[in-house]
């Protein structure tokens, strides 16, 4: 079943903007993670946020999240064409059996 | 480090054959999981494994599915018959401790098309 929720489905954006990605989710998690695919490839890892953060910064990338609106936001600054890709929000909530579960993505197209 | 190996890349095969997808995962990781990813259903858990063995495999969809890692460093996904709705692409990933604790590495994935 899925625990997160991208939102929006797609977005298209011109290089150099930024480009704002959500994640919603429904039950308590431990940590919440977000991960990139390119097309024809497997899924890269690029940031983990845990329960008791509110923001995380790893180069363009800035992470929030928001425990009490059970919600995380991707920031991707000042985008390029290699950003063009989907992207995935994972949680894993707070049970004794709980796995890493992925929404569907989001689909960013970054137009040169 | 050559990150999470698969193979065959792609697997084109005739309803009713058997499959085997084949997983290399990084040295050293004692977690690997076999996803699906389908347009419909998005990425779906089928099975993972800690130390070889298996641990939960709620996500199998069927009998026809079995996985199997023999050791720490190769792990198998077969489906025996192939249907059509199995056409998907596979996606085995390795990490160093599980419940989400450390990132899950993927590798490219198997694109299977069952006609």
């Amino acid at each position: 079943s899925q625990q997160g929720e991208e939102d929006p489905q797609a977005l298209s954006i011109q290089e150099g903007e930024n480009a704002t990605m959500n994640c919603s989710y429904k039950t308590s998690i431990n940590n919440l993670q977000w991960y990139r695919q390119n097309s024809g490839r497997g899924l890269v890892h690029l940031i983990l946020i845990r329960s008791n953060e509110r923001e995380k910064h790893s180069g363009r990338l800035r992470v929030t999240l928001d425990t009490s609106k059970k919600s995380s936001s991707l920031l991707i600054t000042a985008s390029r064409a290699a950003d063009t890709a989907s992207y995935f929000c994972a949680t894993i909530d707070t049970g004794a059996n709980s796995k890493l579960t992925f929404g569907k993505g989001i689909t960013l197209s970054v137009r040169p | 480090d050559a990150g999470v190996i698969q193979s065959p890349r792609h697997e084109v095969t005739e309803m009713g054959q058997e499959v085997t997808l084949r997983c290399k995962p990084i040295s050293g990781h004692d977690y690997l999981f076999w996803y699906r990813q389908t347009m419909m259903r998005g990425l779906e858990l089928l099975i993972y494994f800690n130390n070889n063995v298996p641990i939960d495999d709620s996500g199998m969809p069927e009998d026809r599915f079995s996985a199997k890692m023999p050791n720490a460093s190769f792990s198998t996904l077969k489906i025996q018959p192939s249907e059509p709705r199995d056409s998907a692409v596979y996606f085995c990933a390795s990490s160093l401790f599980g419940q989400g604790r450390s990132p899950l590495h993927f590798g490219n994935g198997t694109r299977l098309t069952v006609t």
